[in-house]
């Protein structure tokens, strides 16, 4: 059984296109979040979601609108889509997030291209 | 804020040789450390941490040590299988909602 698995794992469309990734992860975690990972491999926090929550948002543009609609869940919805999105979206999940020490789970990403 | 530095790559060895791969940090209070590996085609996945200073986080044969006073992290393994072949993340997290902050990544080729 996969913990963290997100949908489609790849993703190729027009540029000015709506998009959305699906995240579920079976852990029952509390704590979601979604990672950009650009060409170069640098990885980024996009979104933090608690309990369905919004936690952080890291200067994502408003084209980019996560929802949780359960704890177990968390989509991503990209409007109007643009080259600079190319990339791989990961989500990940933890248990409890106050702790310094717990670790993440990923899923196995979603590779973007925009065309 | 925080920060993590840590060697660009790609870094490729032969199999069996030694393996280091640097990492420094900047932080605020006490973070906890981590590395972790993303195979290709995966998501990244936990290879080991340290939560303290002085500690050794080890795993696969994998070894890092968190060291303070150099504020270094860097991942060591006395013999490099093929199957190590991957890209390696050294993270820091200082608390709070897991805001974890890696490094750029650092591919290993390993080659027969």
């Amino acid at each position: 059984d996969t913990a963290v698995s997100q949908t489609p794992k790849y993703l190729v469309t027009q540029m000015g296109n709506d998009k959305s990734i699906k995240c579920e992860q079976n852990l029952g975690h509390d704590t979601m979040y979604w990672y950009k990972q650009d060409s170069k491999k640098f990885l980024k926090i996009m979104f933090s979601y608690n309990n369905k929550e919004l936690i952080i948002n890291e200067t994502v543009p408003n084209r980019f609108s996560p929802k949780s609609p359960d704890k177990a869940h968390l989509n991503l919805h990209i409007n109007s889509l643009e080259l600079g999105d190319s990339a791989v979206y990961f989500c990940a999940s933890s248990q409890n997030p106050g702790s310094s020490n717990e670790k993440l789970f990923f899923g196995s990403g979603t590779q973007l291209s925009v065309l | 804020g925080d920060s993590v530095t840590q060697m660009e790559g790609p870094v490729t060895l032969s199999e069996e040789a030694f393996l280091t791969i640097n990492c420094t940090y900047t932080a605020t209070g006490y973070p906890s450390l981590f590395w972790y590996v993303q195979y290709p085609g995966e998501g990244l996945q936990l290879l080991l941490k340290a939560t303290k200073a002085d500690d050794k986080g080890s795993n696969k044969g994998f070894e890092a040590t968190y060291r303070k006073e150099t504020t270094s992290f860097h991942l060591e393994k006395g013999s490099v299988q093929v199957s190590d072949s991957a890209v390696y993340f050294c993270a820091l997290n200082s608390g709070g909602y897991q805001k974890v902050t890696f490094g750029i990544g650092t591919k290993l080729q390993v080659i027969p």
